[in-house]
């Protein structure tokens, strides 16, 4: 059973083009979550989605940041026109069940993003 | 020593030691939490887990402490090894997701 794939595990992007980052959950888990994190710092709360659901994306920037999970498919964190702040290690997790249920979450590699 | 779990703050042990980390969180209402360990380059990794109705969970090495009074959390690592050093984050169910705190970086000297 692969864990939570994350791809590309690095990207580099030119100011004003576009990110995509993909997440494929665990086998069986229909819940992803998406975190950021900046160099020394903890992770962020950015979205979390169902599939074809998104069900909480009050940590999304409003602008230029948005999620999808296709009923088919990994999850797409997309950043248009990126910027050298949105430079940062972008984790994806999955679970089964919602986190108010009270379960783990089982988390990705991740995806650093550097914008030159 | 121990450590509060905000800014990233480092706290250096010797191996063999036990360790304490704290973390502050702040939903009264979460009911589960998590101590992850992230290591360089790599994503967080399950330690331990706990719910509300207890104040205590042991695992092998490991124990988390909960105190819903001043809403505090505790891991302790017992006899630390290098291979235990890393970042630790405590995370709390938040609504529908898990929020982390900022974490702490613990380093074992040999």
């Amino acid at each position: 059973n692969a864990g939570v794939m994350q791809n590309p595990r690095h990207l580099v992007r030119r100011r004003g083009q576009e990110a995509r980052l993909r997440c494929s959950p665990m086998k069986g888990h229909s819940h992803v979550y998406w975190y950021r994190q900046l160099p020394e710092e903890g992770l962020k709360f950015m979205v979390y989605l169902q599939k074809e659901n998104i069900i909480d994306e009050s940590g999304m920037p409003k602008e230029r940041f948005s999620a999808e999970f296709p009923k088919e498919g990994p999850s797409i964190l997309r950043i248009q026109q990126v910027v050298r702040g949105d430079s940062a290690a972008y984790f994806c997790a999955s679970s089964p069940v919602t986190g108010g249920a009270g379960t783990e979450a089982f988390f990705g590699q991740g995806t650093r993003l550097t914008v030159v | 020593g121990e450590s509060v779990g905000l800014h990233l703050p480092t706290l250096s042990v010797q191996e063999g030691d036990n360790s304490i980390i704290n973390c502050a969180y702040s939903n009264s209402a979460s009911d589960y939490f998590i101590w992850y360990k992230q290591e360089s380059g790599k994503g967080p990794q399950f330690i331990i887990d706990i719910r509300s109705n207890m104040d205590k969970r042991q695992g092998q090495r490991v124990t988390v402490l909960l105190n819903k009074t001043v809403k505090h959390l505790s891991l302790q690592i017992a006899a630390t090894q290098p291979g235990d050093s890393a970042v630790y984050f405590c995370a709390e169910n938040w609504g529908n997701d898990m929020r982390f705190g900022a974490g702490t970086r613990l380093t074992v000297k040999p």
